[in-house]
């Protein structure tokens, strides 16, 4: 079975600063990773996604995430925070390797506090 | 092209009244997943849907809930009996063949009175 835990609820970091939102993930073969952005009161935003290749993702608003296989982590970062990137953030997995047909996996999600 | 549309956005249903949820895919996406979300809560899984086929549906309760994905037209959550705690927002997310990502819909707020 697969799973993805992100172990914090909450991260609050004073805009400017450097930022990042951990994820781990467990799957049995290959991972298929993504972090998505949900804004108050609206669906989820897909940021960026890791199938294979370069280790640091780059996605949408600035975001990127490195992919750790030794540790199974996928940690989104951003070098410098702002106000409007307070949000609620989802990591994701999928196995690329398990065969037929599989769902996308959500972490319980981390809200990110940006404190002008 | 436009995205994935839920509808409607906001649906208020007596207890014991059936709920029916709609999802449109994007353009070429033959692939659909339901989402439930608490209030403060993460995103937990419900069904998943291929084009006339249910691929996994081991998120969904047994009892009352179903869902559909005809070859035409859009993809139907339905709750039947609503009770106080189906209260959540559902969403939709729909995907093309192979390895991409999935598109998330705006989502439906259901409250049960």
């Amino acid at each position: 079975a697969q799973s993805v835990a992100q172990p914090e609820d909450q991260v609050n970091v004073a805009e400017g600063n450097p930022l990042t939102v951990k994820c781990t993930y467990s799957v049995s073969g290959n991972p298929y990773l993504f972090w998505y952005v949900q804004y108050p009161n609206r669906g989820l935003q897909f940021l960026l996604k890791y199938i294979t290749g370069d280790n640091l993702v780059k996605g949408s608003y600035g975001f990127e995430a490195e992919f750790n296989k030794s540790q199974t982590s996928f940690h989104l970062k951003k070098p410098s925070a702002l106000v409007s990137d307070s949000a609620l953030y989802f990591c994701a997995v999928r196995d690329l390797d398990s065969g037929g047909y599989q769902k996308v996996t959500f972490g319980t999600g981390t809200k990110l506090q940006v404190i002008p | 092209n436009a995205g994935v549309m839920q509808n409607p956005r906001h649906l208020v249903r007596r207890r014991g009244q059936e709920a029916r949820l709609r999802c449109s895919p994007m353009k070429g996406h033959s692939h659909v997943y339901w989402y439930r979300q608490l209030p403060e809560e993460g995103l937990k899984f419900m069904v998943y849907l291929q084009k006339e086929n249910i691929i996994d549906e081991s998120g969904m309760p047994k009892e009352r809930f179903s869902a559909e994905f005809p070859k035409e037209g859009p993809s139907i959550l339905r709750i039947q009996q609503v009770v106080r705690g189906d209260s959540a927002a559902y969403f939709c997310a729909s995907f093309e063949t192979g390895n991409t990502e999935a598109f998330f819909g705006q989502g439906t707020r259901l409250t049960v009175v």
